[in-house]
């Protein structure tokens, strides 16, 4: 019963090549995120979604375009890929009003 | 910008030792969490201190938060090695976006 399922796990990919990134949570929230980890494990926020509508976004590149198809899905999906592109990728999700925020377990993106 | 210092970058301490991260604010916070991250996995909550002058604990574990509400602490009494991992603060400026600090990696020596 994981409550925050991102797929994949391990994304090994080239430069130039396009990859989604698949987030679900079955927790009852409102609210979900992309954070950025990157090497130095700075955790980064990149976007938020309450109930499907953009509340943050942050000063990421175009090629990144996320997409809520619903409260409890939220993907992510990268164009034109490039080296710095490689990080740990992380959704999380919690209710609106800055509680407590669960984390899915991760993907290493790879860029080669 | 709206940012949150956190130190020490990196602590190693001997298996038994205490240990300490702070994390300042230039400005108020409306609320800070705290998150620990083990070796290879993601982020998991451990608390949020809401009040000024706020103090809980956790076991080995205590939050304060401070006075003024613009910094925080972590302290952990006796280290184990099943204390090994990064730990962030996550401040709440009230505009619904939770801001990570730069982590403390703890390692023990044992």
């Amino acid at each position: 019963d994981t409550a925050v399922s991102q797929t994949p796990k391990y994304l090994v990919t080239q430069m130039g090549n396009d990859k989604s990134i698949k987030c679900e949570q079955n927790l009852g929230h409102d609210t979900m995120y992309w954070y950025k980890q990157d090497s130095k494990k700075f955790l980064k926020i990149m976007f938020s979604y309450n109930n499907k509508e953009l509340i943050i976004n942050e000063t990421v590149p175009n090629r990144f375009s996320p997409k809520s198809p619903d409260k409890a899905h939220l993907n992510l999906h990268i164009n034109s890929l490039e080296l710095g592109d490689s990080a740990v990728y992380f959704c999380a999700s919690n209710l609106r009003g800055n509680t407590e925020a669960f984390f899915g377990q991760g993907t290493r993106l790879t860029v080669v | 910008g709206q940012q949150v210092m956190q130190i020490p970058q990196y602590q190693h301490v001997q298996e038994g030792e205490d240990f300490t991260t702070y994390c300042n604010s230039s400005t108020t916070l409306s609320n800070i969490q705290w998150y620990k991250q083990r070796p290879g996995g993601h982020p998991v909550f451990l608390i949020q201190l809401v009040k000024s002058g706020e103090v809980k604990k956790q076991k080995r574990l205590t939050f304060q938060f401070g006075e003024a509400k613009k910094n925080s602490s972590l302290h952990i009494t006796a280290t184990q090695t099943t204390d090994v991992g990064t730990y962030f603060c996550a401040a709440n400026f009230g505009n619904e976006k939770l801001t990570f600090g730069t982590g403390t990696r703890l390692t023990i020596i044992p």
